[in-house]
Formats: C-alpha cells, structure tokens, sequence
C-alpha cells in the first residue's frame, strides 16, 4: 500500500515563475492537506480538501496561492509569481475519514521548493 | 502566543539515558493531540497519541495535562536512532493541525 506521494520531491523556481506542486493521497484517503515548514520553522497549516471542495483553507495566503483536489488526479498545490520568500518544503497530508478530530494524519515526503 | 510552544533544545542525551521534555498549547478547546518524529529533511511521522489517562509504547510514554495545557514525552534506554527532531502537534478542530518548532534530541555514543 503506497503512501503519500508528492512530486517532485525538488523544485527550484526563478522569481516570478509558477509553481506546481502535485500530491496522491494514500489509497483509500479522500481527505488532503497542505503544510509548508520555512527554514528552522514548524509545519504550518495552510488548506484542508476534500474531493472538487475546499474545507478549511484559513491558512492560505491571500494571494498567489491556490489550491484544488479534482475529482481525478492529484491534488495541486500552485503558486504564482514566486518571491525568495516562498522558498520552503511544503508537506501533504491525507486522512481516512476526516470527519472526526483523532484521525491520523500521514505525511508525504514533501517538496523542497527554492526560488533563486 | 504561539499555539503550540517547544523549547527546541537541543538536548544532547547519553546513550541508555532517560530524557522528558514539554511542550504547551495556548487553546483550551484543542481536541486531540499527538507526538510526530521528524528525521533531518525528512516527513513527519506518526510516533503516537497522547490521551488524557497517559499512554505507553515501549520506550515512549506520552503525558497530557489538560488543566495546564502541556504534553509531555518521556523517552526511556535512549538508542542512538533516537536521534530527532519530536513535533508535538495539536488538533485545534476541523484536522488543521498545529505544530511545535521541534525538540532536538541527540543521542550520544
């Protein structure tokens, strides 16, 4: 049973450029979410989706940002127009159920975004 | 206030040693709560759970004070693959999990 996928595990973006930022939940999970750690930070909460919904993305930043979890495909995570500040690993997560607070939630390797 | 608090140490333990750390979350109504591990550049993974009764998993026993709003971990015979970064991480509600910055643990030969 795979886990989280996320691709690609390295992106190095140039200011200004977009980025794309694909995760695959782990079989069986319908629920998604986004995390992104800065350098010598903790993870910090950015979306919660479901399948075409967005549950919670109070995390977000208010522009640049966009997220989605198509009916089929991947979930994407994309930013556009990328600042030096951007630069970060961005974690997915998926869960089972989602519905109830104690579920567990299983991380993806990451993606190691730098913007030069 | 930060809603999940760590000193992030590092704490340099001796092989075979105990070592216990805490960590303090400012939301009162946090409904579940748990320890992860995470390797240098690596994902976070799930070490375990923490209930309000306290619980146990080998060498790892995990501790939650409600009234004073802190989790505790104890780690007991310390190996040197013990060696990680342990994120404490809060369910504020709705699986918005909040993190700590990290315990640095370092288990010394």
């Amino acid at each position: 049973n795979a886990g989280v996928m996320q691709n690609p595990r390295h992106l190095v973006r140039r200011r200004g450029q977009e980025a794309r930022l694909r995760c695959s939940p782990m079989k069986g999970h319908s629920h998604v979410y986004w995390y992104r750690q800065l350098p010598e930070e903790g993870l910090k909460f950015m979306v919660y989706l479901q399948k075409e919904n967005i549950i919670d993305e109070s995390g977000m930043p208010k522009e640049r940002f966009s997220a989605e979890f198509p009916k089929e495909g991947p979930s994407i995570l994309r930013i556009q127009q990328v600042v030096r500040g951007d630069s970060a690993a961005y974690f997915c997560a998926s869960s089972p159920l989602g519905a109830s607070s104690t579920d567990t939630q299983y991380f993806g390797p990451g993606t190691r975004l730098t913007v030069l | 206030r930060k809603e999940v608090e760590q000193d992030p140490g590092p704490f340099n333990v001796p092989e075979g040693a105990t070592v216990a750390f805490n960590c303090t979350y400012s939301n009162s109504a946090s409904q579940s709560f748990f320890w992860y591990r995470q390797d240098c550049r690596k994902e976070p993974k799930l070490l375990m759970s923490v209930y309000s009764s306290g619980n146990e998993d080998g060498r790892f026993t995990a501790q939650l004070n409600r009234a004073s709003q802190y989790i505790s971990l104890l780690i007991r015979d310390s190996k040197l693959s013990d060696s990680a970064t342990y994120l404490c991480v809060v369910n504020n509600g709705n699986n918005r999990l909040a993190f700590g910055k990290g315990n640095q643990v370092v288990v010394i030969p």
